[in-house]
């Protein structure tokens, strides 16, 4: 399966300020995706990144909050923008190699806001 | 839209013990259930599927059954070893296409005792 990679793995933020997170992939993908799973809690899906265009988010999560980016087939990112504590959590990057492939997720960026 | 329940949320055997953990969805249009292992740290690891198209499938220690009547499944392990303990977590979705929309379990954690 392919190789996911995500940066920064944690990070401490001060609220109000934004994080930008990157999901790198060692080969083109169909589809990525973002999570997000607040501490001891289940996954629950942000957005669908798409290539050259805009994300779709799911109820509950827009655009302003949660700016998403694909350029390419292998990279997208996600900021997280004016941060407040209760957006301390994990945001998870996953990604389909094909139709009817399995999500297979990378490690997870770790954040926590003061 | 759907929704994935799970039990037990915490589930602690000794080693060699099985351990089964259960879950239900509510649409019955779903028919793709993937089972996710995630240890400290780390991204949520697939560990088996199966689709609405067989009740059970095998991966050595690891089987999965589906009843599509009731809208279960379950995750069953046997000959547990401390390196099975981790957060388990189900998930239901629609397969052909996109996976985009899985719902997910709170997640079962599992405690093998050596």
């Amino acid at each position: 399966s392919a190789v996911i990679s995500q940066k920064p793995s944690r990070d401490i933020c001060q609220r109000g300020t934004s994080l930008t997170i990157q999901c790198q992939v060692d080969s083109q993908v169909t589809m990525m995706f973002w999570y997000r799973q607040q501490p001891g809690q289940s996954l629950t899906l942000i957005a669908t990144a798409n290539q050259g265009s805009e994300a779709t988010y799911e109820s509950g999560f827009v655009i302003d909050k949660f700016p998403i980016s694909r350029p390419n087939l292998t990279f997208s990112t996600l900021t997280v923008s004016n941060m407040s504590p209760e957006d301390s959590s994990i945001y998870l990057c996953s990604v389909e190699t094909g139709p009817d492939q399995p999500q297979h997720f990378g490690d997870g960026t770790r954040l926590s806001i003061l | 839209g759907e929704n994935v329940e799970q039990h037990p949320s915490t589930l602690s055997v000794q080693e060699g013990d099985s351990a089964v953990i259960k879950c239900t969805y509510s649409d019955s249009a779903s028919n793709y259930f993937p089972w996710y292992k995630q240890e400290l740290g780390k991204g949520p690891q697939l560990i088996i599927d199966i689709r609405s198209n067989v009740g059970e499938k095998k991966d050595q220690r690891i089987a999965v059954t589906l009843n599509k009547t009731a809208k279960h499944f379950s995750l069953h392990i046997t000959e547990t070893q401390p390196e099975d303990s981790a957060v388990y977590f189900c998930a239901a979705g629609n397969y052909g296409g996109s996976q985009g929309n899985l719902i997910f379990g709170k997640g079962t954690k599992l405690s093998v005792k050596p």
